[in-house]
């Protein structure tokens, strides 16, 4: 069974640059989790989504973030513009059920 | 707000060696406790889920225990392998109203051959 799969790895971008970072979940998985982890921090969540719906989105900075979840299926997180303290780990996570969570492998974005 | 606090933030300890990793946190109205691995590149993998009733679970070389009352929680790790440095997370889930998962900061093991 494929895993939780994110694209880019890795992405570096110049400040007041755009950046989208995407998310295919495991398949059948109708919750979707967007998770930032600064350096030696654990990941804190932004966004929840069940199937379309963003139903935890407290923690998004809305002013330059977004997100969607068409389909209810792939997520893109956008960041626009980018800011020097956004460089972190972008995680995304997928469930069945809310306490056992499938994470992928991250992007790694480095804002200069 | 729940807060969830490990200590050491940084542990290094030569092959063989039995250790234990802690975490603590603030709020004991937990659903459950889990116990992370993650190593560079890569995302997290789940090693150990606690029930808030339970006390301890084991997996091979992990034991992982729970005192709910107290708010902590001790990752034991058993004969110690290079194969084992990695970051190791803790996180509460609290179930309920917010049904999330809030991590702790982590304690990167090295484990030396």
């Amino acid at each position: 069974e494929a895993g939780v799969v994110q694209s880019p790895r890795y992405k570096i971008i110049e400040k007041k640059q755009p950046v989208a970072f995407w998310c295919n979940p495991i398949s059948g998985h109708n919750t979707l989790y967007w998770y930032r982890q600064n350096l030696g921090q654990g990941p804190e969540l932004l966004i929840r989504y069940e199937n379309e719906e963003a139903v935890d989105d407290s923690q998004l900075p809305k002013d330059r973030f977004s997100a969607e979840r068409l389909k209810g299926v792939d997520s893109t997180l956008k960041i626009q513009p980018a800011e020097l303290g956004d460089s972190a780990v972008y995680l995304c996570a997928s469930s069945l059920v809310p306490d056992t969570q499938y994470f992928g492998p991250g992007t790694r974005l480095t804002v200069l | 707000k729940q807060e969830v606090t490990q200590i050491p933030a940084a542990l290094s300890v030569p092959e063989g060696e039995n250790l234990v990793l802690n975490c603590s946190f603030t709020d004991s109205a937990i659903y459950n406790l889990q116990w992370f691995r993650q190593d560079p590149g890569k995302g997290l993998t789940s090693l150990l889920l606690i029930q808030s009733s339970q006390r301890e679970q084991t997996s091979g070389r992990l034991n992982a225990s729970l005192d709910k009352s107290s708010g902590r929680s001790t990752l034991y790790i058993a004969a110690s392998q290079p194969g084992d440095s990695a970051t190791y997370l803790c996180a509460v889930f609290d179930g309920g109203a917010t049904n999330k998962l809030i991590f702790g900061t982590g304690t990167l093991l090295a484990v030396q051959p």
